[in-house]
């Protein structure tokens, strides 16, 4: 069975520091997507890797994606408290004669002032 | 230009009954998703629409169907709703299947509070 897992599920750090959120998944994906959601809203498409040792940036969020390892990491740099909200990774999967998009549980972040 | 718009926003029904929720996604994109989120389950793709014929499917029960028309506006449809059912649902649009390998990357709508008392 495929299993997104993500790393640490709640997080609540100070602005100004660094931080990492991590997603694991559990056999071989062709592509995975990181989203973001605040509170009563939809989810806003961040980064789409697409290959090994891909990695994109976007303001202070930066993604990597390690296929051999099977971990794509989000890391957040000198947080400000405009990023709180929760951060999802997905996982493209071929399943039961389709794709699937799996998803992990989320990571809750709490950027204090 | 317009992001993917769904209606309604809010929706309360009773047990039993059958609700159809409606998805129109952005202009030129073909491939229309749906998931369903809730606080115990999480995010759980329900299926995809690209060019009006059903290309993917998650697991879910048969009372769960869509449809999507020829302008790629697509509705889902729940019958014989039960209180599980309560969630929020997200329509995602992309310009592509996701079953290709080009840029697949899926745009949300706001989404639809469904309440089942």
């Amino acid at each position: 069975e495929l299993k997104v897992e993500q790393n640490p599920l709640f997080l609540s750090m100070q602005e100004g520091k660094n931080y990492t959120i991590y997603c694991n998944y559990s056999t071989t994906s062709d592509r995975l997507y990181w989203y973001r959601q605040d509170p009563g809203k939809s989810l806003e498409s961040l980064f789409v890797l697409l290959s090994n040792g891909a990695v994109k940036q976007e303001g202070r969020l930066m993604a990597s994606l390690d296929t051999k390892a099977r971990l794509s990491t989000l890391h957040i740099t000198a947080a400000v408290h405009d990023l709180s909200a929760t951060y999802f990774c997905a996982v493209d999967k071929w399943l039961s004669s389709n794709y699937q998009l799996i998803w992990g549980a989320g990571t809750k972040l709490i950027i204090k002032p | 230009k317009a992001g993917v718009t769904q209606t309604p926003r809010y929706l309360i029904k009773t047990r039993g009954q059958q609700v159809t929720l409606s998805c129109s996604p952005i202009s030129g994109h073909r491939s229309v998703s749906w998931y369903q989120q809730t606080p115990g389950q999480g995010l759980q793709f329900l299926f995809e629409y690209f060019s009006e014929t059903q290309r993917n499917k998650g697991n879910f029960p048969g009372r769960f169907s869509g449809r999507q028309f020829s302008n790629s506006r697509s509705e889902m449809n729940v019958s014989t709703l039960e209180l599980g059912d309560s969630a929020l649902y997200l329509c995602a649009s992309s310009l592509l299947s996701r079953g290709t390998s080009m840029n697949t990357e899926a745009f949300f709508g706001q989404g639809t509070r469904l309440t089942v008392v």
